[in-house]
C-alpha cells in the first residue's frame, strides 16, 4: 500500500520568497513520486518526477524536488516565486512492480502575495 | 510530447440525459487511461483504469452502469455518464499514461452542470 500526505493545504508567500511544499509518502517498496501543478479549471500538469535516479529532479518553471529516502519525503522548492505560480500543486506516488496507479495527495494551494 | 486532450471542456445538460466525455492522447499511445473526478477545493478521485480492448476497472463506490467507460485504442477513451442528475455535475479529468512509472499527462477537464 502506499500513501501521500501534503502538510498544509495553504501555503501563502511572498513574490521573490522561497517557495516550500511539503509532501511525505509511505510506499512498501521504493516509489515513483511527482509533483503536477493545477491552474484553475484546467487539468493537471506534471512539474517534475523522481524514477530512482538523482535524488534531487529538476522541473519546469524553476522547480525542483529531493528525494530523502531516510524522511520518506519529497518536497518541493523554488528559490523565489513568481505571481505565476499561484496554483494547486499535488504530490503523488506510485510503485514499481504494482499497478502503476498514482496516489494523490490533497493538494497544497499556493498563495503568492505582490 | 504528451499532449492530451478531452472534450467537451464543459457541457450543460438536463437531468436525465446521457453526456460522452472523449478522451485523447494526441501523440503518444497510450497503455493506460484514468478517468478522475475532482470537486472543488479537494483532491482528484480516481473513478476507473481502462486498458485498451479490455474492460474498465473501477473503484469502489463507482457505479459501473452510471459511468459508462469504452477504450475502443490505444488513443481514446469516453466516458459516458448516463442518466445524469444535478449530483454528478464536477469537473472530470481523464488521463492517460505510457511509461512504466504511472507519469500521468492530463486532459484539461470536463466540466459538466446537471441542472
Amino acid at each position: 500500500a502506499q500513501s501521500v500526505t501534503q502538510l498544509g493545504s495553504h501555503v501563502s508567500v511572498s513574490e521573490g520568497a522561497l517557495v516550500l511544499l511539503r509532501c511525505n509518502y509511505s510506499s512498501s517498496v521504493p516509489p515513483y513520486l511527482f509533483w503536477y501543478v493545477q491552474y484553475p479549471n484546467q487539468g493537471l500538469q506534471l512539474l517534475l518526477k523522481y524514477t530512482s535516479a538523482a535524488t534531487l529532479v529538476k522541473g519546469i518553471n524553476g522547480f525542483e524536488a529531493e528525494f530523502k529516502k531516510s524522511e520518506t519525503s519529497f518536497h518541493l522548492t523554488k528559490p523565489s516565486a513568481h505571481m505565476s505560480d499561484a496554483a494547486e500543486y499535488f504530490c503523488a506516488v506510485t510503485a514499481p512492480g504494482g499497478s502503476y496507479i498514482p496516489t494523490f495527495g490533497r493538494g497544497t494551494s499556493l498563495i503568492v502575495h505582490p | 510530447g504528451a499532449v492530451v486532450s478531452q472534450h467537451p471542456s464543459w457541457v450543460i445538460c438536463k437531468s436525465g440525459t446521457s453526456v460522452k466525455i472523449e478522451c485523447r492522447s494526441l501523440d503518444f499511445q497510450a497503455t493506460t487511461m484514468f478517468w478522475y473526478r475532482q470537486f472543488p477545493k479537494q483532491s482528484l478521485m480516481l473513478m476507473a483504469t481502462s486498458n485498451e480492448g479490455s474492460k474498465a476497472t473501477y473503484e469502489q463506490g463507482v457505479e459501473k452502469d452510471k459511468f459508462l467507460i469504452n477504450h475502443a485504442s490505444l488513443t481514446l477513451s469516453t466516458l459516458t455518464v448516463t442518466s445524469a442528475h444535478p449530483e454528478d455535475s464536477s469537473f472530470y479529468i481523464c488521463s492517460a499514461s505510457r511509461d512504466r512509472a504511472g507519469t500521468q499527462y492530463f486532459g484539461p477537464g470536463t466540466r459538466l452542470l446537471v441542472l
